[in-house]
């Protein structure tokens, strides 16, 4: 069973440009959830996606948005880029209302903006 | 509000020792809880979960972690330290009926040979 894959992998933009992430669940999951992890910063939750609606977002201002496709996948879209938008971007998956059950993360995209 | 604290950034040990690695939550209602790894360059993996069936809960590689309400901590363990435990590990917490999952600010351990 393929596990949650996140596109691209690394991604360099210049301040101001605009920035594309990609997640794809894992095959049957249909909650999709969204972290930043800035160095030193720990895991910040930005948005949760179930069903195609987005349920939830963190504390990020409205410049990071996203959306949920049919087929689940989703992506996670940043912009106006700032230098402080570096880090590593996880995406991760569960079933719906199974959060509780913990979740799968991709490997993350590594936003770097210079 | 739910939050959680994890004791120390960094954590070292000698190749056999036991590993601790600590954590203290804060929730309004029975939570669920969590300890995930993170291998470099990669997301986080799933170790073990508490979702209020016995209190001591066994995970992967070795690790376990009892849950203790009157303390408020999920301390995370293993008898012996083997160097490919060397890894980021984060504690988090979900209310029981919440949809958003905390994560505490990680601790990094080190196995020295």
């Amino acid at each position: 069973e393929a596990g949650v894959t996140q596109s691209p992998t690394h991604l360099i933009k210049t301040r101001g440009q605009h920035a594309t992430l990609r997640c794809s669940p894992i095959s049957g999951h249909t909650s999709v959830y969204w972290y930043q992890q800035a160095l030193g910063l720990g895991l910040q939750f930005l948005l949760w996606y179930d069903e195609g609606e987005e349920r939830n977002r963190g504390n990020f201002p409205p410049r990071f948005s996203g959306r949920q496709f049919p087929n689940y996948s989703s992506e996670l879209n940043v912009n106006a880029l700032e230098l402080e938008d570096s880090a590593l971007y996880l995406c991760a998956s569960s079933l719906t209302g199974q959060g509780s059950s913990g979740y799968t993360f991709g490997s993350g995209t590594r936003l770097t903006v210079v | 509000a739910q939050s959680v604290t994890q004791l120390g950034s960094h954590v070292s040990v000698s190749e056999g020792a036991l590993v601790l690695l600590r954590c203290n939550y804060s929730s309004s209602v029975p939570p669920y809880l969590f300890w995930y790894v993170q291998y470099p360059n990669q997301g986080l993996q799933l170790l073990l979960k508490y979702t209020s069936a016995a209190t001591l809960v066994k995970g992967i590689n070795g690790f376990e972690a009892e849950f203790k309400k009157s303390e408020t901590s999920f301390h995370l363990t293993k008898p012996s330290a083997h160097m490919s435990d060397a890894a980021e590990y984060f504690c988090a917490v979900r209310e029981g009926g919440g949809f958003k999952t905390i994560f505490g600010a990680g601790t990094r351990l080190f196995v020295k040979a």
